[in-house]
């Protein structure tokens, strides 16, 4: 069963580079989050998506850019790259909308990118 | 705005029992989820709260006060494979997961 499943699992970027990061899930969930990870800050959403061709920003979006094109895809963009944007990235997708989760249906999450910016 | 606060590490010792706390202020608030991530991995589901109470799945339990906005997770028998980090997430609203900074369990011989 792939899940959730994300590309690249590590990448290294110079400052200024742009790259993609491609998440994509085979649940049919109609819902999906992009997050990222830094010590001591905890999983921050940028953006997520209720449904294809949705987009929205999370906490943190400033920097990234998002696409939905297909249901089960969905892709976070560096324009721009910045030291500031080094941190492991997690993909989650959900069949509830968010809000209305339980614990038969909850997030699930891809394996998450390294990326770092040098 | 929403704030989620849970200690940022804990040592237990092997065989015991720990208590990692979570309180939350959240506008909407539906219920608490707490996941489990060991270094380098994706985190994982543990338990999900709705009603005030204690809930118990094995080794794991999980209890929450809505009136207190306060949740907490209970690991008995600790076992060294239960070394990781311990996220409460609340579910508020329409929105998506907000989760806490994580609790880094250590659990030492």
């Amino acid at each position: 069963n792939a899940g959730v499943t994300q590309t690249p699992k590590f990448r290294v970027l110079k400052t200024g580079q742009s790259m993609t990061l491609l998440c994509a899930q085979d649940m049919n969930h109609e819902y999906m989050y992009w997050y990222r990870q830094d010590p001591g800050m905890g999983l921050r959403l940028i953006h997520y998506s209720v449904g294809e061709g949705t987009t929205a920003k999370g906490e943190v979006p400033d920097g990234y850019n998002v696409s939905r094109l297909k249901k089960q895809n969905f892709l976070l963009g560096l324009e721009s790259a910045a030291p500031s944007q080094t941190s492991v990235y997690f993909c989650a997708s959900s069949y509830t909308p968010p809000g209305r989760m339980s614990s038969g249906n909850t997030i699930y999450f891809g394996e998450g990118s390294w990326l770092t910016v040098v | 705005g929403q704030n989620i606060d849970q200690p940022t590490e804990m040592t237990a010792t092997e065989g015991a029992i720990v208590q990692i706390n979570c309180t939350y202020q959240t506008s909407g608030f539906n219920g608490l989820f707490w996941y489990q991530q060991h270094a380098g991995e994706a985190p994982t589901f543990l338990s999900y709260n709705v009603l005030d109470g204690l809930e118990e799945k094995g080794r794991f339990s999980s209890f929450l006060s809505r009136s207190k906005g306060y949740s907490y997770l209970l690991l008995k028998e600790l076992q060294m494979k239960d070394s990781a980090s311990y996220l409460c997430a609340a579910n508020s609203g329409n929105t998506p997961l907000v989760f806490g900074k994580g609790t880094r369990l250590s659990v030492i011989a």
